[in-house]
């Protein structure tokens, strides 16, 4: 069985500053990609960043990064110059075939 | 825009009284799930459908049923709702291996 763990409850950053999520997951299948979902309070689960396993390069999207280490199976989350806005619940995905699993979340407090 | 609607927002049912939930989508995937989620838990997968083939997770409820007539929507139903089913309700989409697009959710209330 597939499963994510964040062992990270509760996390919290300044403004502007630098926060890394992470996410460790066990599988047996060589193929299948990563996900960190952001969940605002209230709000609807939108997609930050993807990861396919079979990519040796890192993903980044603007502010968003990930260090995969697919040895380690491990998939953090950095956050640079983080704002007040990326206050929210931040859930790490495993997709394997057509299914996702998700870790227990992660929720990032952004102090002013 | 294209997006996940799901409706409505907020339900409240009572103990007992079968309730549906529905889900509709613009996107054209052909992958549509659905997964409950309690306070501070992760999303728990309850079936999904990959086109017209429908996808039963091993540990939900028989209680828990779901219909897809079309692509762009999909159906929760809940035949005989308990307290233990209060939860939000999240419908999600895929396409290839792309990652899942989520609706804004449905919060169950059981009274």
């Amino acid at each position: 069985a597939q499963t994510v763990t964040q062992s990270q409850p509760e996390m919290s950053v300044q403004e502007a500053e630098t926060v890394t999520l992470s996410c460790t997951y066990d599988t047996s299948e060589s193929d299948y990609y990563l996900f960190w979902y952001k969940q605002p309070p209230s709000r609807q689960m939108i997609l930050v960043i993807r990861q396919e396993a079979y990519k040796q390069q890192n993903a980044t999207e603007n502010r968003f990064s990930v260090n995969f280490q697919k040895a380690a199976k491990s998939f953090s989350l950095k956050i640079s110059d983080s704002q007040l806005g990326d206050a929210a619940m931040y859930f790490c995905a495993y997709r394997t075939g057509n299914q996702f699993y998700f870790g227990t979340g992660t929720s990032l407090t952004v102090i002013p | 825009d294209a997006m996940v609607i799901q409706n409505p927002r907020y339900q409240v049912t009572q103990f007992g009284k079968p309730v549906t939930l529905s889900c509709s989508q613009t996107l054209n995937h052909n992958v549509m799930y659905w997964y409950q989620q309690k306070s501070s838990q992760a999303p728990k997968l309850l079936f999904h459908y990959y086109d017209k083939d429908f996808n039963n997770e091993a540990d939900t409820p028989d209680n828990f049923q779901s219909r897809r007539p079309n692509t762009s929507f999909c159906f929760l139903d809940i035949r005989s709702p308990g307290l233990g089913d209060a939860a939000m309700y999240l419908c999600a989409t895929s396409r290839g291996s792309g990652g899942a697009f989520f609706g804004q959710g449905t919060r169950l209330t059981v009274v």
